[in-house]
This record gives structure tokens, sequence and C-alpha cells, in this order.
């Protein structure tokens, strides 16, 4: 079946340095991957989702590139902001079945 | 466009009592999903509905979780006699057709604590 890891637990950084918060799943076929942001009290929103053409998907900052290869879609900021801190989800939808969430990957960023 | 919209927003029971969530989709989208959302476990996928039709409920506890949706305005999930481990954040989500994955929608989540 189809499954997510992330980045367990909380990553903490220093205001201006690279975010990277790992994704991995496993799939039987061939899944889109999303990246999910849920700010403090607020609902989750969708922040990326990946493109079939190898395209890099970029919002707010953020990028992630779909790798087949290695089954990852990490997420990467060059410059992280103390607006960033929030939680973070990889999520997997395939074969038109309701998308998976991994476990979330807390993001604190500090001055 | 009003996003999805859940109510109530917080709920509170008694042990034993029944609790009806509501959800709202966004208008056209055929896709309505539950999640439930605590610390220790994250979001949990519980139901999801296409087109009204019930698709996979494997995620719902079988004895006393439910969901419908007799409508494409509307889905409700009920807890019957709840327990204190039903406390969670209880997230409804639409999405258009999933021909490019099911790009979701979240609502504000109804906070359900049984006391």
């Amino acid at each position: 079946g189809d499954s997510v890891t992330q980045t367990e637990g909380l990553v903490t950084l220093t205001e201006g340095l690279p975010v990277m918060l790992n994704c991995t799943y496993q799939s039987t076929y061939s899944p889109f991957l999303f990246w999910y942001v849920q700010h403090l009290n607020e609902a989750p929103k969708l922040l990326l989702k990946s493109f079939t053409d190898n395209k890099r998907p970029e919002h707010q900052g953020f990028h992630a590139t779909l790798h087949k290869s290695s089954s990852s879609f990490h997420l990467q900021k060059s410059s992280a902001q103390l607006s960033d801190s929030a939680l973070y989800y990889c999520a997997l939808s395939e074969n038109n079945n309701a998308p998976r969430f991994g476990a979330g990957t807390k993001l604190s960023v500090k001055p | 466009n009003a996003g999805v919209i859940q109510t109530p927003r917080h709920k509170v029971t008694g042990k034993g009592q029944e609790a009806t969530l509501w959800c709202e989709p966004i208008s056209g989208h055929s896709a309505v999903f539950w999640y439930r959302q605590t610390i220790v476990q994250g979001l949990e996928f519980l139901t999801y509905f296409r087109n009204q039709a019930p698709i996979d409920d494997s995620g719902m506890p079988k004895e006393r979780f439910s969901a419908q949706m007799p409508n494409q305005s509307h889905s409700t999930l009920k807890i019957q006699s709840t327990q204190p481990q039903d406390s969670a954040v209880y997230l409804c989500a639409s999405s258009l057709d999933a021909g490019g994955g099911y790009e979701q929608y979240f609502g504000p989540g109804t906070r359900l604590t049984v006391l």
C-alpha cells in the first residue's frame, strides 16, 4: 500500500538559514505528491503539488522536486522566515484514492 | 467563495452522548473527505465520498462512527456513544475530480471535546 514518511518531530532553524523537510513515499502507481502547511489554529492549506513533467513547483519561496528514482519529494526554501513557522504535511494521492498524509513536521524559525 | 464550511466549530459532549458534525463543501467540488487530527496521530483519514457516493471508509472506527452525504451540498459525520479518545479536531476537505490528484481544500475543523 501507499505510505508517506516525513522528517519526524520538530525542526528548529535560525531565520535566514535554508529549510529542507524530507518526504519519502511508497506507492504502487505513479502518485501525485503534495505539501500542505498548517499555521497555528488554522486549517491545512495546499503549498505545493508535484507535476508529472519534471517541472519544479514553487510557491512562497518554497519548492520541491519529485524524484521517482528515490521516491522523494523534499520541501526546500533557501532562506527561512519567522512566518514560516508552522506544521508541514506531505501527502500522497494515487489512483483516485483519498490522499494519505505523513506524520507532519513542525518547523520553528527563531530570530 | 466561502470555502469549506464546518459546523459547529467547537463541541463538548459527555461520555456516551452523540455528536454530529456538519460539512458544506465548496460548490462544484465532487469529492468530500473527513480526517481526524490529534497531536499524537496527526492527520488520520476517515472516509470519503465522490459524487455523493461513499468510496472508502477504511479509516472509520466501525462501531460508533458513520458518515453520510445526502446531497452535494453537505456531509455529516456522526459519532455515537462518544468516548474521551474521540476528542480531536475533525477536518472536512473537498476537491475537484482526481484527474490530477486530489488537491484538497480544508475547512476550519470542528474541535470535539468529550468529557
